[in-house]
C-alpha cells in the first residue's frame, strides 16, 4: 500500500487531454513539494516534474503539473501514442522523514 | 556525460545478505546532492530505500530501517547498499539515484534528477 493513492489507470485518444490524480497528506504533499516520473516498460524511471510544476529539460509544456492542499495533478495534453508509460509521483514525507511515492497509473493511449 | 551504474549478484539466497554498489561517472560524489536507493518489485511500484550525504549522513525508510545500511566511498566516488536477512519479498529491481534535496520557506523538495539503469536480485535458494 504506497503513502500516496494513484488510479491504476487512466486511458485517453490521441489529441485528448488527461489528467493523473495523486492524493497525499499533511505530512507529505501538504508541507512539501511534488515530483512525478515517466517510466517506459524496462526501463527506469525519469523526471519528468519537480517542484510541484517545473519541467525537466526537453518535457514540452504539454506536460504540466499542479498541487492544491494535499492532492497534486500530472495533466497531458495533446495526447500522443508515445506518451504511453507509467507515472510516478513522489514527495517527501516529515513523519516518515523519507521519499514516498505513488502507486503509479499506466496510461494507455486508445 | 553523468552515469550512474549499478553492480551485484543478481541471485540471493534467503536468510543471506543483498550487497550492491552504485560507481558514479562523470561527477563527483562529494557535491550537495544526496545518494539513493529505489526498488521495484515485479509488476508493482517504487519504494525509496535510502539517501547518503558524501559526509555518511543517511535517511532510511522506516519499514526497512533495520535491514538496511548505505555508505559512500569518496575515495571510489561509489555507494553501496546492503540489505541483510533477505526474503522474497527483497526481489526487486534497485535502482540508484541521484536525489537533490532543499528546503525552501519550510517546503522540503526531495527528488531524483538521475538515475542508473536498474540490476535485477532474486532472492531463491
Amino acid at each position: 500500500q504506497s503513502v500516496l493513492t494513484q488510479p491504476p489507470s487512466v486511458s485517453g485518444t490521441p489529441g485528448q487531454r488527461v489528467t493523473i490524480s495523486c492524493s497525499g497528506s499533511s505530512s507529505n504533499i501538504g508541507s512539501n513539494s511534488v515530483n512525478w516520473y515517466r517510466q517506459l516498460p524496462g526501463t527506469a524511471p525519469k523526471l519528468l516534474i519537480y517542484t510541484n510544476n517545473k519541467r525537466t529539460s526537453g518535457v514540452p509544456d504539454r506536460f504540466s503539473g499542479s498541487k492544491s492542499g494535499t492532492s497534486a495533478s500530472l495533466a497531458i495534453s495533446g495526447l500522443q501514442s508515445d506518451d504511453e508509460a507509467d507515472y510516478y509521483c513522489a514527495a517527501w514525507d516529515d513523519s516518515l522523514n523519507g521519499g514516498v511515492f505513488g502507486g503509479g497509473t499506466k496510461l494507455t493511449v486508445l | 556525460q553523468v552515469q550512474l551504474q549499478e553492480s551485484g549478484p543478481g541471485l540471493v539466497k534467503p536468510s543471506e545478505t543483498l550487497s550492491l554498489t552504485c560507481v558514479v561517472s562523470d561527477f563527483s560524489i562529494i557535491s550537495s546532492y544526496y545518494w539513493a536507493w529505489v526498488r521495484q518489485s515485479p509488476g508493482k511500484g517504487l519504494e525509496w530505500i535510502g539517501s547518503i550525504f558524501h559526509s555518511g549522513y543517511t535517511y532510511y525508510n522506516p519499514s526497512l530501517k533495520s535491514r538496511v545500511t548505505v555508505s559512500v566511498d569518496t575515495s571510489k566516488n561509489r555507494f553501496s547498499l546492503s540489505v541483510t536477512s533477505v526474503t522474497a519479498a527483497d526481489t526487486a529491481v534497485y535502482y540508484c539515484a541521484r536525489a537533490l534535496s532543499s528546503l525552501v520557506a519550510g517546503r522540503r523538495d526531495y527528488y531524483f534528477d538521475l538515475w542508473g539503469r536498474g540490476t535485477r536480485v532474486t532472492v531463491s535458494s
